[in-house]
């Protein structure tokens, strides 16, 4: 079973729609949680953390639901700017240190 | 700021060349590194980690291999290239658990 996994799309939407993407993971023991981008040809930027409390950066809408082991991202009144792939990743604690663990990520388009 | 550079940002290598990529970062001591490929169209494939100088890490048997020699030096290497080590080459830090992973900005590489 993978680490994460998440619904690869793709998602084309039209500007100003709201579009949620999730993600699930499947090591209960992991402890940190983010979302990031990544456009073609690029690296991955951090997008957000997540927390259980859920936070807000913007028009970015994180939650994590630790129980279901889920956590979710919400873009609201989408922008061309937002196309990208959006990559869910936990962190998980090793022996040594800590493992990042990404899902192959989910694509969005927003269309004009 | 925390930098991380690596280099260079796009190669081309025939089969079984060698192959030495490094990554430096600046800003931060004692970091985590990861190295990380990405095939095309693929997510996030986690290769080496290493929480300190000369500990390392493998997630994947293969034919790459990983050094830490300085603290904030980490180099992803390999004897003899083959088709299938065509991919976008990404390396990592963070704090530790419970931070984000920050990235450089990664090598393409092809080999032919």
């Amino acid at each position: 079973r993978k680490e994460v996994e998440q619904d690869p799309g793709p998602f084309n939407v039209p500007e100003g729609a709201t579009v949620a993407f999730n993600c699930t993971y499947s090591n209960s023991a992991s402890q940190s949680f983010f979302w990031y981008r990544q456009d073609c040809r690029k690296e991955p930027k951090l997008l957000m953390s997540v927390y259980s409390s859920g936070n807000e950066d913007g028009r970015f809408t994180a939650q994590l639901n630790r129980a279901s082991q889920y956590i979710s991202l919400l873009i609201r009144d989408s922008k061309l700017s937002d196309s990208a792939t959006y990559l869910c990743v936990v962190s998980t604690p090793t022996g040594a240190g800590n493992q990042f663990y990404f899902g192959t990520g989910t694509s969005l388009t927003v269309i004009p | 700021s925390q930098t991380i550079h690596q280099w260079p940002a796009t190669l081309v290598q025939p089969v079984g060349s060698p192959l030495s990529l490094e990554c430096t970062v600046e800003g931060t001591s004692n970091p985590n590194l990861y190295w990380y490929r990405q095939a095309a169209g693929r997510g996030l494939q986690l290769l080496f980690y290493s929480v300190g100088i000369g500990q390392i890490s493998s997630e994947v048997p293969q034919n790459l291999s990983a050094s830490r020699p300085q603290d904030r030096q980490f180099i992803l290497s390999s004897k003899k290239l083959l088709l299938s080590d065509s991919g976008f080459y990404l390396c990592a830090r963070s704090r530790g658990l419970n931070t984000e992973a920050f990235f450089g900005q990664g090598t393409r590489l092809t080999v032919v």
